[in-house]
């Protein structure tokens, strides 16, 4: 089925730990979204890709670093894990910034 | 920066009754405003959407309004079924050297049978 793939769905990191969250669209969408999801505060950017070569800051941009490897795929990596980065992250794209988001089903992390 | 404030938080209704969720922006220059759905432990999922040069758009039992004068829009569920219940999230996109969009936080609907 075409559409956004997430990778993991679940972990647990211990405070320090790195790791990358995978993103991948089949939709060949030129635009590519990172957002975290916690409770009652809606989806807040972390960085956006608005073409494949091109990464910019979203709202909370500190604590992560992003890689567009190609049109395709969007990895977002945590380098040291704080128990504030807890919550669930979703990958998004969309075929130009103005148009509907396709989301992933979403990862959900825990920092202990 | 751009900030969306999205009322109620929480809104339950009967089966079958109308349901308004309200959003406001703050930068005039937002020009895509999409609403989008999102049940538990999915991803959320584009319902409708209306831009700067629409007033208002329907589709079946949904329909979005906007006031680009006082930086309103809404969201309208008519006859609402227990399947509407979800968290909805109202949004607008701005173009910042490439385009950025920043939601509000979110309204749960609890459509009660």
């Amino acid at each position: 089925n075409a559409g956004v793939t997430q990778t993991p769905k679940f972990q647990v990191l211990k405070t320090g730990q790195s790791m990358t969250l995978q993103c991948a669209q089949d939709m060949n969408h030129n635009s590519m979204y990172w957002y975290r999801q916690d409770p009652g505060m809606g989806l807040r950017l972390i960085y956006y890709s608005a073409s494949e070569g091109t990464t910019d800051k979203g709202e909370v941009p500190n604590g992560y670093n992003v890689s567009r490897l190609n049109k395709r795929e969007f990895s977002l990596r945590l380098e040291s894990a704080a128990p504030s980065q807890t919550s669930v992250y979703f990958c998004a794209s969309s075929e130009l910034g103005d148009r509907g988001y396709t989301f992933g089903s979403g990862t959900r992390l825990t920092v202990v | 920066g751009e900030n969306v404030e999205q009322h109620p938080s929480t809104l339950s209704v009967q089966e079958g009754d109308s349901a308004v969720i309200k959003c406001t922006y703050s930068d005039s220059a937002s020009n895509y405003f999409p609403w989008y759905k999102q049940e538990l432990g999915k991803g959320p999922q584009l319902i409708i959407d209306i831009r700067s040069n629409v007033g208002e758009k329907k589709d079946q039992r949904i329909a979005v309004t906007l006031n680009k004068t006082a930086k309103h829009f809404s969201l309208h569920i008519t006859e609402t079924q227990p399947e509407d219940s979800a968290v909805y999230f109202c949004a607008a996109s701005l173009y910042t050297g490439g385009f950025k969009t920043i939601f509000g936080a979110g309204t749960r609907l609890f459509v009660k049978a």
